[in-house]
């Protein structure tokens, strides 16, 4: 993957609980993207950022979903009082420069809410 | 936003053929028409990509055509192998963000 990771790799957790999902792209890019795939489905874009700065917040499904970056390192993504439909498969992704540059997918984060 | 829909949901084809995958976008402002090929488990891998100024691009086997007019892009598999059963994504770029379709499933049959 070109030198994505995401930890953890599986999270189970109980409905209610908050949860936090970390994303490094080791080789510092400037783009980082989030994405979520429910089982069987698309890829659902819920934000980016290009540095530490999250221009587009629009696919964030809900105020429980937030995220953050250090500089062009690690970003963190933390559901708040997670539901089950929270369930899927936490991608993210980073790009050299923005949207038009390749992007290289990390091995993803399968959470499952009980 | 920009919207991209892909069909089919589900396509398969004997080892050999041709198979076609279709998307189409709402957005003009679309610029970059990425595909990605996602094998069962594991992550999604870009397999090519196009931009607003060309019509076609070609690699090996496969191809992707651009309709800017109609807004619609099509991605191309020739003498189909048995390592490209997958889920195909399409996706469209706007501006900052990529907008991805729902996804194709190929099967290659033997």
């Amino acid at each position: 993957g070109a030198g994505v990771s995401q930890s953890p790799s599986n999270k189970v957790t109980e409905k209610g609980k908050d949860v936090e999902l970390r994303c490094d792209p080791i080789s510092g890019h400037t783009a980082l993207y989030w994405y979520r795939q429910r089982l069987g489905q698309g890829l659902e874009f819920l934000i980016y950022f290009q540095g530490n700065s999250a221009p587009d917040k629009s696919g964030l499904p809900s105020d429980r979903f937030s995220a953050e970056r250090t500089g062009e390192s690690v970003s963190t993504l933390t559901i708040q009082r997670t539901q089950q439909e929270d369930s899927a498969v936490y991608l993210c992704a980073k790009a050299a420069g923005g949207s038009t540059d390749t992007q290289y997918f990390g091995p993803g984060t399968r959470l499952t809410v009980l | 936003g920009e919207n991209v829909e892909q069909h089919p949901s589900t396509l398969s084809v004997q080892e050999g053929d041709s198979a076609v995958i279709k998307c189409t976008y709402s957005d003009s402002a679309s610029n970059y028409f990425p595909w990605y090929k996602q094998e069962l488990g594991k992550r999604p891998q870009l397999i090519i990509d196009i931009r607003s100024n060309v019509g076609e691009k070609k690699d090996q086997r496969i191809a992707v055509t651009l309709n800017k007019t109609a807004k619609h892009f099509s991605l191309h598999i020739t003498e189909t192998q048995p390592e490209d059963s997958a889920v195909y994504f399409c996706a469209a770029s706007p501006d900052d963000k990529i907008i991805f379709g729902k996804g194709t499933r190929l099967h290659i049959l033997p």
